[in-house]
């Protein structure tokens, strides 16, 4: 069945970098795009970027160049790299697979929570 | 940017309530409005994409509608499991944009 799961640090320094993987199951990266969302403690959803199927990226802008997401299509990972990380960064990320034909996130990843400590 | 406007942010009700939750997009979407459901443990799960299609495995007590700007979903009969956040989605264009959510508390 289909699985994301992702994994990262609980605790990053103000102005270090965060990584977090994406390991998935069920379905293939050059088939299916992932997407990355996080959630601020006590907030709503914001959208990351996205590694698509064909190995392509998009970012939101919001993020400007702090953000960089990469895969590795033998060990089915898509990995999420931001730099400068500030405490306003605390949050839970969550990758998603989205859906080919209709443009949802169909299945998510139970999230990781980061904290941003100074 | 698409700004998506959720509303209302709460809304108390009660067990076999019938309730409705809007999502107005700053421009038309084309029907391109999904709704997910989080629980308080933090889990995602998706209820109707592309406006009014229902997830596989989601009670038929869920429904979505809605067209150009204005969308709509609809519980019509609360169950327990049902008091959980609400948030829309847009992805008819880059970046994909949320709602700012509903919380379905117990009356």
């Amino acid at each position: 069945q289909v699985q994301l799961k992702e994994t990262g640090p609980d605790l990053v320094q103000l102005t270090q970098t965060l990584s977090i993987t994406c390991t998935v199951s069920g379905f293939s990266l050059t088939t299916y795009n992932v997407h990355w969302v996080r959630q601020p403690p006590g907030k709503g959803l914001e959208w990351m970027g996205a590694m698509w199927n064909g190995g392509g990226t998009d970012y939101n802008s919001a993020f400007k160049s702090r953000l960089s997401i990469s895969r590795d299509t033998s060990k089915s990972q898509v990995f999420l790299k931001m730099n400068s990380l500030q405490t306003d960064d605390t949050a839970k990320y969550f990758c998603a697979r989205r859906d080919g034909s209709y443009w949802y996130f169909d299945f998510w990843g139970p999230g990781t929570m980061v904290t941003v400590s100074s | 940017d698409i700004q998506m406007t959720q509303t209302p942010s709460s809304m108390p009700a009660s067990l076999g309530e019938r309730v409705t939750i809007s999502c107005r997009a700053s421009q038309g979407i084309s029907n391109y409005l999904n709704w997910y459901q989080q629980k308080p443990d933090g889990t995602i799960k998706p209820l109707i994409y592309y406006t009014s299609n229902l997830q596989s495995g989601v009670p038929s007590r869920f429904s979505g509608s809605g067209s150009g700007t204005d969308y709509s979903l609809t519980i019509s009969s609360l169950e327990p499991e049902d008091f959980a956040m609400y948030y829309c989605q847009q992805y008819d264009s880059s970046p994909p944009t949320f709602g700012a959510g509903t919380k379905l508390e117990l009356k």
